[in-house]
């Protein structure tokens, strides 16, 4: 039973252009949603977060959207890098204890 | 760098043998995760200790087990190891709350 869904594999989009990765979860009990970056061959790096009483939180580029009713929540990378293609995973917590969702690998063409 | 360390970075055993993966945390963290990946999958939680003492366990197999010493490193042990069992494995620690920081991973094969 997966409680954290990433249903995109992966996605390709030009430098310049944004990003949106997508992430859906069933556990009403999460409220801490937090997104990770991982490279080959490295341990997955913290890129953003996002607690539940938020719909929004911006880093720079990174922008993390919470839709509670809709138990989804997206991240937005603009404009997108070439050094931003990785891996990236979202993460939720209903404490201290990450569930991980299957991960979308993100490619940017310069 | 996270400030996390794993040791071995890579081992290759053969099935039915025991290992053991080392953590060391972040100075001052108290907490460390243990977290398995297997090829293209997510990450899944195995297991979380507090200061020496078990605080959460998720998808640990009965053959593994783990344990924080009093200087806060972490070991994590497979034992009569399978095939299944070749993945990469994560360690991260936290100083409290949700944010956790990820060692670079040991990757096991199992032959």
């Amino acid at each position: 039973d997966q409680q954290v869904k990433q249903n995109s594999p992966s996605l390709s989009v030009q430098e310049g252009r944004i990003s949106i990765l997508n992430c859906d979860y069933t556990n009403s009990m999460f409220d801490y949603f937090l997104w990770y970056k991982k490279y080959p061959a490295e341990g997955p790096t913290f890129l953003i977060s996002i607690s539940s009483i938020k719909d929004k939180n911006e880093d720079g580029r990174f922008t993390v959207f919470l839709n509670k009713s809709a138990k989804h929540l997206s991240l937005h990378i603009v404009p997108s890098q070439p050094g931003d293609s990785a891996v990236y995973f979202c993460a939720a917590s209903p404490g201290n204890m990450l569930t991980f969702g299957g991960g979308t690998r993100l490619m940017v063409k310069p | 760098d996270s400030g996390v360390t794993q040791t071995p970075k890579h081992l290759i055993t053969a099935t039915g043998q025991r290992v053991t993966l080392r953590c060391s945390p972040r100075s001052g963290d108290l907490s460390v995760y243990w977290y398995q990946q297997s090829l293209d999958q997510g990450l899944q939680f195995l297991i979380q200790y507090y200061n020496g003492e078990e605080r959460a366990k998720g998808n640990i197999l009965e053959r593994f087990s783990a344990q924080q010493f009093p200087d806060l490193h972490s070991e994590l042990n497979l034992s009569s190891l399978e095939l299944g069992d070749s993945a990469l494995y994560f360690c991260a620690s936290s100083p409290g709350g949700e944010k956790q920081f990820f060692g670079p991973g040991t990757r096991l094969t199992v032959l």
